[in-house]
Order: C-alpha cells, then sequence, then structure tokens
C-alpha cells in the first residue's frame, strides 16, 4: 500500500503544452521529494521541499509544498518530448529518515 | 565512481535458488537505502543503512531477505530461496546522510527475474 497517492496515473499531452500533476497523503511530511524515473534507469532527483507552502522552480518547472506539508504539486510549462519520464514524489516523516514513494505519474509529451 | 553502481545489472535464476545483489554507493556518503519497484509501481522501500548497522529493516517482506553492509560502503542484498513473486528491479542508493532533507542517487538496478 503506498501511503502516498499520486495523480493523474498516466497523462498524455502534446508539445508546448502546460500540466500539473499532484501527491497526496493523510499524513504530514517533514520533507518531500520529487523525481523523475526513465525507463532501465533509476529516479533522479529533481527538488527536495521542507517547509510549508514552499515553491521551488527548476526551468520549466515549478514545485510547491502545501500549507500543512500533506501534499506537493508539479507544475511544467510549455512541455517538451524531453519531459516524458515516470514523476515519482517521496515523503519523508520525522523521527523516520527514509523516504517512502508514490507509484508516480507516467507523463508521456508527444511532439 | 562518480555515481552508484549495482551488479549485475540483470539476473535469471530458477525458483529456490539463492541471489545476491550487490550496490557501491557514491564515496563518502554514509546512509544506503534497498528498493524493489515492480513494473507500473513506485519504489517500495526494503532497508537502510547508516553506516554500517540496518536502522530500519522493516521493509524486509520476510526472513528470506537480508542485507549487509560489512564496512559501511558496499552493500549486499541476499535473497534466499527465491521466489516467482521477488522478481522485480532491486534499486539501491545513497545519500551524504541519512535524512529527508538529503536527496538520494540511485543507481539503475538490478533487474531479477526468477523462473
Amino acid at each position: 500500500t503506498q501511503l502516498l497517492e499520486q495523480s493523474p496515473q498516466f497523462l498524455s499531452i502534446q508539445e508546448g503544452e502546460n500540466l500539473t500533476v499532484y501527491c497526496n497523503s493523510s499524513s504530514v511530511f517533514s520533507s518531500l521529494q520529487w523525481y523523475r524515473q526513465e525507463p532501465g534507469e533509476g529516479p533522479v532527483l529533481l527538488v527536495t521541499v521542507v517547509t510549508g507552502g514552499e515553491v521551488k522552480k527548476l526551468k520549466r518547472l515549478t514545485f510547491q509544498f502545501g500549507d500543512a506539508r500533506k501534499d506537493s504539486s508539479l507544475h511544467i510549462t510549455a512541455a517538451q518530448p524531453g519531459d516524458t519520464g515516470l514523476y515519482l514524489c517521496a515523503g519523508g516523516w520525522v523521527n523516520n529518515n527514509d523516504m517512502r514513494f508514490g507509484a508516480g505519474t507516467r507523463l508521456t509529451v508527444k511532439p | 565512481g562518480a555515481g552508484v553502481s549495482q551488479t549485475p545489472s540483470n539476473k535469471v535464476t530458477e525458483k529456490g535458488k539463492y541471489v545476491e545483489l550487490r550496490c557501491d554507493p557514491i564515496s563518502g556518503h554514509t546512509a544506503l537505502y534497498w528498493y524493489r519497484q515492480s513494473l507500473g509501481q513506485g519504489p517500495e522501500f526494503l532497508i537502510y543503512f547508516q553506516g554500517t548497522g540496518a536502522a530500519d529493516d522493516s521493509g524486509l517482506p520476510n526472513d528470506r531477505f537480508f542485507a549487509v553492509r560489512p564496512e559501511g560502503s558496499v552493500s549486499t542484498l541476499k535473497i534466499q530461496r527465491t521466489e516467482r513473486g521477488d522478481s522485480a528491479v532491486y534499486l539501491c542508493a545513497s545519500s551524504l546522510q541519512a535524512g529527508g532533507s538529503y536527496g538520494y542517487t540511485f543507481g539503475s538496478g538490478t533487474r531479477l527475474t526468477v523462473v
């Protein structure tokens, strides 16, 4: 059972479109991380957020951590085919030093 | 090396056999994590080490699974009496220290197939 729920599970869009994917839980997290994974590879860290309400930007990607630290979103502006991949969120709890992952959102950006 | 190295990249074994999967973390990273990923799923936590000791092994599915990190660097995940349900990609990650403030660097994984 995944403690983190990610939505949508699948997303297929055209190049140039904007999109948002979500990560939700009933638990409060001390930190939350987003990763992108491509076939045959391990996940690659995109960002870590630790403060409720925090917003971080990485080029065309904008990450937000919810005020209550129970949810997060990833927004991609003007998606490109190179953004295609599995986007995973992972949460950590106070007094627990390992991260637990959601099932991911599989994004396909068509040229 | 510059990244996390996992060997072998692929392993096919017969049901009931014993297998060892190796992880070589980034030099200087004190925390090491093992995850298992099935098709269409996110990584499932198995165990993590802080130094040589297993700090949390609550994710190991049963006593057929065991992991060691004797010198605080390389780790080996050991699976006894393999079952077809053990087939998955086994991922290893390391971080500078334990805790969610430190990002994980993952290896490319070992794809285990039990036939």
